[in-house]
């Protein structure tokens, strides 16, 4: 079975702070996301990665397929980075047109 | 501008009541799912669609239907099978294959059963 796990599960820093989120997978994937889930409930499609590094803005995602670990990055955090981020990963031997694993989720909260 | 529209956004029913979520999309996506999220677990699917008039069953789709009679919408009714339809609810759409796309989220939808 394909776990996802997310660490940490909650996250408090300071305003300014360089913020990373790790997420480890147990099997062989296609794709990885990064979604952001605000306060009201609505998820934003941060990045899709398969492999290497993706950088929007002051968000950058690595992955790194041999050992099956990614981390999310922010850098100069701000409040409003306040959040649940969510990996989700799609396995190789698919599984449907789905056929997302979704970790639990790591809560940010980035204080003034 | 694009996007997906889940209504209505808070819903209460009565126990052994079906309700109906809707979910509309102007993205021309051709997949669309819905999600189950409840508190301290990772979103679990429901049911996807990859084409009209075509569905699949998720994980959990027990208690739940599904209709897709047009490429737009793609509408979730929990019935009173679900034995804890209390939840929110996230519906999305993408592009047919994943690989090649994002995958875009609604705002959701919080039932709670009374």
């Amino acid at each position: 079975k394909n776990e996802v796990e997310q660490s940490p599960q909650n996250l408090t820093a300071q305003e300014g702070e360089f913020i990373t989120i790790n997420c480890s997978y147990s099997v062989g994937i296609s794709a990885l996301h990064w979604l952001q889930q605000h306060p009201g409930g609505g998820i934003v499609s941060l990045f899709m990665l398969s492999s290497g590094k993706k950088k929007h803005g002051r968000l950058i995602a690595t992955i790194n397929i041999q050992e099956k670990h990614s981390s999310l990055h922010i850098t100069a955090s701000h409040p409003r980075d306040s959040a649940v981020y969510i990996c989700a990963v799609r396995p190789v031997s698919g599984g449907g047109a789905d056929g997302l694993t979704f970790g639990k989720g790591t809560h940010l909260i980035i204080q003034p | 501008d694009g996007g997906i529209t889940q209504s209505p956004k808070y819903l209460f029913r009565k126990e052994g009541q079906n309700v109906t979520l809707s979910c509309e999309q102007n993205l021309n996506h051709d997949a669309m799912y819905w999600y189950r999220q409840d508190p301290g677990q990772g979103l679990r699917l429901i049911y996807y669609s990859q084409i009209v008039n075509d569905f699949q069953k998720g994980d959990i789709a027990e208690g739940y239907s599904v209709s897709r009679e047009k490429k737009e919408s793609f509408p979730l009714t929990v019935t009173s099978a679900q034995k804890n339809p209390t939840a929110f609810y996230l519906c999305a759409s993408s592009f047919r294959e994943l690989n090649t796309g994002e995958l875009f989220f609604g705002e959701g939808s919080r039932l709670t059963v009374l």
